[in-house]
C-alpha cells in the first residue's frame, strides 16, 4: 500500500479564483490520477496525472479548467481554474503502487473545496 | 464499455443482521471488479477486490463478495452487522481500454445499521 496525503484537507474559495491541490505519496508509484466527486454524488474520474508529460484527461474534463503536474514519481497538483459553485466537491488524488497489480489503486483522504 | 450498476441506493440494517449490498456489472471481456468503503469524511478504503482467481472474495472487516459470471453480479455480503459498518459503499470495475485501468465507479450504497 501507500501512504497518501492531500493539501489543503479543505477550503473555502470564492469565484473566479483558482485553488491548487497537493498530492504526495510516500514511495514510487507507476500512475496517479485525479477523481472528482460532487455532493451526494460517486466518484469520476478527472484525468491521468503522467510524468513528464500532459495528463490525459475524461471527457468532459479540459486542461484550461483542470490544469495538472506532475514533476515526478510521488507528487501531483491539480488546479481548479475560474471556480464557480458548481466546482464545489471533493477532490481526490490516487496511485498505483509499483509492484502491485494495476487494477489497485489506493486514494488519499481528499480535500473539501466550498466555493461561494 | 464497463459499467456497474448498484441496485440499492440505501439499505438499513440492525446490528448483528446480515448485510447485502447488491451490484451487477457490464463487461465486454473477464473484468476486475472492487469494493470500496467511504466513511463520513475519511477517504476511500479498499475493502476487496476479483481479479479472475477464486469467485468467492473475502475482504477486510468481515466482508465478502461472490462474482457470479451467469448474473453478471458482484454482490456484497457480511453475516453480522456491526454498527462501524454504517458508511457509503462503493462497486467498481475497472476498464482497461486505452492501455491503462480506469476505474469505473457505481453510484454508491449508503448503509445504516441501527442498535
Amino acid at each position: 500500500s501507500a501512504v497518501i496525503s492531500q493539501k489543503p484537507s479543505r477550503d473555502i474559495c470564492q469565484r473566479g479564483t483558482s485553488l491548487t491541490i497537493q498530492c504526495q505519496v510516500d514511495s514510487q508509484v507507476t500512475m496517479m490520477f485525479w477523481y472528482r466527486q460532487q455532493p451526494g454524488q460517486s466518484l469520476t474520474l478527472i484525468a491521468t496525472a503522467n510524468q513528464g508529460s500532459e495528463a490525459t484527461y475524461e471527457s468532459g474534463f479540459v486542461i484550461d479548467k483542470f490544469p495538472i503536474s506532475r514533476p515526478n514519481l510521488t507528487f501531483s497538483t491539480l488546479t481548479v481554474s475560474n471556480m464557480s459553485p458548481e466546482d464545489s466537491s471533493i477532490y481526490l488524488c490516487s496511485v498505483v503502487v509499483q509492484g502491485s497489480s494495476r487494477d489497485e489503486q489506493y486514494f488519499g483522504p481528499g480535500t473539501r473545496l466550498t466555493v461561494t | 464499455a464497463q459499467s456497474v450498476t448498484q441496485l440499492d441506493s440505501h439499505v438499513s440494517v440492525s446490528e448483528g443482521t446480515p448485510v447485502l449490498l447488491r451490484c451487477n456489472y457490464s463487461s465486454s471481456y473477464s473484468p476486475s471488479l472492487f469494493w470500496y468503503v467511504q466513511h463520513p469524511n475519511k477517504g476511500l478504503q479498499l475493502l476487496l477486490k476479483y481479479t479472475s482467481a477464486a469467485t468467492l472474495v473475502k475482504g477486510i472487516n468481515g466482508f465478502e463478495a461472490e462474482f457470479k459470471k451467469s448474473e453478471t453480479s458482484f454482490h456484497l455480503t457480511k453475516p453480522s452487522a456491526h454498527m462501524s459498518d454504517a458508511a457509503e459503499y462503493f462497486c467498481v470495475v475497472s476498464d482497461r481500454a486505452g492501455g491503462y485501468n480506469k476505474l469505473i465507479f457505481g453510484a454508491g450504497t449508503r448503509l445504516a445499521v441501527h442498535p
